[in-house]
């Protein structure tokens, strides 16, 4: 039973705009939502996380939106670069630094 | 080192054979983990570690799937009696309990043929 889904397996958006990148939750008592980036060969990188206690997290292009009622979050990357084409995967915990829920991740493309 | 690191990057492996993956957490990090992606899913809670004690082992498939930590540091996971379905990348990660988000190794890609 998946608990964090990502409905759109990829994005393809061009360089410059914005990537809008959306996860659905399904476990109420999810706390923290972090959101990972990932090349092909590499390990998840950590890219910026929000708790339950805020609606939104930014830093530097990227801008993270919690919507707690609907169970959603989503990630904003505003412009666009070239060296964001990856795979971005949504992640939810209980408790912080305990073990996450990972969606199945979108691939982002973009376009020069 | 540096980072998390994991060996072998890749493993093959003929079906009903034992292998082990290992884990070098960074220096310092009391918390580690290991996940496994399969092909277009999303990564698999398996086992947390806190020191050498595994308090949560919840996400471990089946009893031929082992894991251990010694020295509050390396980590070991052992798939014995392996079958195609284990195939796989199998993620190790660590943290400090004041972090955000963990860091991951690049993980071993394991192929049971």
């Amino acid at each position: 039973d998946q608990q964090v889904k990502q409905n759109s397996p990829s994005l393809s958006v061009q360089e410059g705009r914005i990537s809008i990148l959306n996860c659905d939750y399904t476990n109420s008592m999810f706390d923290y939502f972090l959101w990972y980036k990932k090349y092909p060969a590499e390990g998840p990188t950590f890219l910026i996380s929000i708790s339950s206690i805020k609606d939104k997290n930014e830093d530097g292009r990227f801008t993270v939106f919690l919507n707690k009622s609907a169970k959603h979050l989503s990630l904003h990357i505003v412009p666009s670069q070239p060296g964001d084409s990856a795979v971005y995967f949504c992640a939810a915990s209980e408790v912080k630094d305990y073990k996450l829920s990972f969606g199945a991740g979108t691939t982002v493309t973009v376009r020069a | 080192g540096a980072g998390v690191s994991q060996s072998p990057s890749n493993k093959v492996t003929e079906k009903g054979k034992d292998v082990e993956l290992r884990c070098d957490p960074i220096s310092g990090h009391t918390a580690l983990y290991w996940y496994r992606q399969s092909l277009g899913q999303g990564l698999e809670f398996l086992i947390y570690f806190q020191g050498n004690s595994a308090p949560d082992k919840s996400g471990l498939p089946s009893d031929r799937f082992s894991a251990e930590r010694t020295g509050g540091s390396v980590s070991t996971l052992t798939i014995q009696r392996t079958q195609q379905e284990d195939s796989a990348v199998y993620l190790c990660a660590s943290s400090l309990a004041s972090d955000y988000g963990y860091t991951f190794g690049s993980g071993t890609r394991l192929t049971v043929v």
